[in-house]
C-alpha cells in the first residue's frame, strides 16, 4: 500500500490567498484525521471524519478553515483567506476504524508557509 | 480535558546505550490508550509502541519498551541498544477508549523530546 498521500508537500502563498491541502487515506480505512504541527502549539487535531462524516471539528481554529470528505478516498482542508499565523505542517492520518486501538497512519505532511 | 506532558525537551545517548524518555498525563478516564510516536527529520510520524491502560503488563517492541505506571499517570519509553537511526523527535500521545469521551477520536500529544544519538 502507498500509505497516506498528501499534496502538495510544500506550499508557499501570500496572505489573503486561498490554500487547499489534499489527502488520500489508505484504501479501506474508515477514519481520517487532520492535524496541525507548530512550534508554539505542537501537534493538535483539527478535525476528524468517520465514514466520510465529520465527527469532531472542535479543533478547527476559525471559520477561515474548512474540511470536506466527499468520498472515502479523498479529503481536503481549505484555508480562506490564509494568514501568516497559519504557517505550519499539516498532517493527514487515517485508521481502519474509529476505535482507540487502531493505529493512525500519518501522511508525510504539507509544509505551509504564508507570507 | 486530557493533557500530556513531556518534561525533557532534549535527550542524548551514546550508540548502544540505553535511554529513557519521560511522559506524564492527566485524565479522569479509566479506559484509554497511550502511544509513543517517532518523528525523524523526514517529519513522517511513525508509531513506535502502544499501551492499553487496562493491561498491567508493559508493552515491548524489540528494543523499545515502556514503563506504564497507571496510578502515577506515567508512561516512559526505554530505548535499549540505541542506534543512530533512533535519532528523532519522540512524542507521547493519549487517546480515550471511551466512546463518549471528549477526546475519543483524537490523539492528544505531548510537546516532544528531541533524541540525539552520538556514535
Amino acid at each position: 500500500d502507498a500509505g497516506v498521500i498528501q499534496s502538495p508537500r510544500h506550499e508557499v502563498t501570500e496572505m489573503g490567498q486561498e490554500v487547499t491541502l489534499r489527502c488520500k487515506p489508505i484504501s479501506g480505512h474508515n477514519s481520517l484525521f487532520w492535524y496541525r504541527q507548530t512550534m508554539m502549539r505542537g501537534l493538535e487535531l483539527l478535525i476528524y471524519f468517520n465514514n466520510n462524516v465529520p465527527i469532531d471539528d472542535s479543533g478547527m481554529p476559525e471559520d477561515r478553515f474548512s474540511a470536506k470528505m466527499p468520498n472515502a478516498s479523498f479529503s481536503t482542508l481549505k484555508i480562506q483567506p490564509s494568514e501568516p499565523r497559519d504557517s505550519a505542517v499539516y498532517f493527514c492520518a487515517s485508521s481502519l476504524r474509529d476505535t482507540a486501538y487502531n493505529e493512525q497512519f500519518f501522511g508525510p505532511g504539507t509544509r505551509l508557509t504564508v507570507l | 480535558a486530557q493533557t500530556v506532558t513531556q518534561s525533557q525537551p532534549e535527550m542524548s545517548v551514546q550508540e548502544a546505550e540505553t535511554v529513557t524518555l519521560s511522559c506524564t498525563y492527566d485524565t479522569s478516564e479509566s479506559d484509554y490508550y497511550l502511544f509513543w510516536y517517532k518523528q525523524p527529520p523526514s517529519r513522517q510520524m511513525i508509531l513506535v509502541i502502544r499501551q492499553e491502560a487496562y493491561k498491567q503488563q508493559n508493552a515491548t517492541e524489540n528494543r523499545f519498551s515502556v514503563n506504564f505506571q497507571k496510578a502515577a499517570k506515567s508512561f516512559s519509553l526505554k530505548i535499549s541498544d540505541s542506534q543512530l537511526g533512533d535519532a528523532a523527535m519522540y512524542f507521547c500521545a493519549y487517546r480515550s477508549a471511551s466512546a463518549g469521551g471528549t477526546s475519543y477520536g483524537k490523539l492528544t500529544f505531548g510537546q516532544g523530546t528531541i533524541l540525539t544519538v552520538h556514535p
